[in-house]
């Protein structure tokens, strides 16, 4: 069964302590990974999707990186703005839906 | 922007009553899901649909039901809502026209559903 592991559960960091955020998957028939942030009670909403390995891309203080086993999503000097749950999905070939991790709860104290 | 749309932020309901979650897409895309999320089980897809009047189960289809009358409504159905459906439901669309880029789901703000 595909599974998409996300750690840690939960971290506090300090306004700009930098930090990472990790999504390992199974690695056989990967389409593409995504990560999105999702803030209480709403949606999640997309930020970056990735294809191949040493893939990366960047949107502000965020940057998401793919290797042939995980996916990172790096943080630098992070805001309290960013404080939300990070979402790591996984879209294997030849199945229609996503396979979701369960989430890294990310806070920032200012 | 894609918009995905659902009817209601928050819902209360008995047990035993029939509900109904509306989703609406409006930037013409084949493909629609529904998912449930829970503390600690992430997100679980119940069902999505190809295209109009086709229906796929997806990992927790039981208790529940799909509609896709139109392409860009997208209904489930709980037929006698019980407590353990107690949840936040999200519905997400996404294009499935093939390519880089095409492909990426985008999700409603989600409903809040409480099951008394």
């Amino acid at each position: 069964e595909d599974q998409v592991t996300q750690s840690p559960e939960a971290l506090r960091l300090q306004e700009g302590e930098s930090s990472s955020l990790n999504c390992s998957y199974t690695v056989s028939g990967l389409r593409g990974l995504f990560w999105y942030r999702q803030d209480p009670g709403k949606g999640p909403e997309f930020l970056f999707t990735l294809y191949s390995a040493g893939e990366e891309k960047e949107k502000e203080r965020l940057k998401a990186t793919l290797t042939k086993k995980e996916s990172f999503l790096h943080i630098t000097a992070p805001k309290p703005e960013d404080s939300a749950t990070y979402l790591c999905a996984v879209h294997y070939f030849g199945n229609e839906k996503l396979t979701f991790g369960t989430g890294t709860r990310l806070t920032i104290i200012p | 922007d894609v918009k995905v749309t659902q009817s209601s932020r928050y819902l209360v309901k008995r047990t035993g009553e029939k509900v109904f979650l509306e989703c609406v897409q409006d930037m013409d895309h084949e493909n629609m899901f529904w998912y449930r999320q829970d503390p600690g089980l992430g997100l679980r897809l119940i069902y999505f649909s190809y295209d109009v009047k086709m229906k796929e189960k997806g990992d927790i289809p039981e208790g529940y039901s799909v509609s896709r009358e139109k392409k860009e409504r997208f209904s489930l159905i709980l037929e006698s809502a019980s407590t353990n459906q107690t949840s936040m439901y999200l519905c997400a669309s996404r294009l499935n026209r093939g390519g880089r880029g095409n492909y990426g789901y985008t999700f409603g703000s989600g409903t809040r559903l409480t099951v008394v």
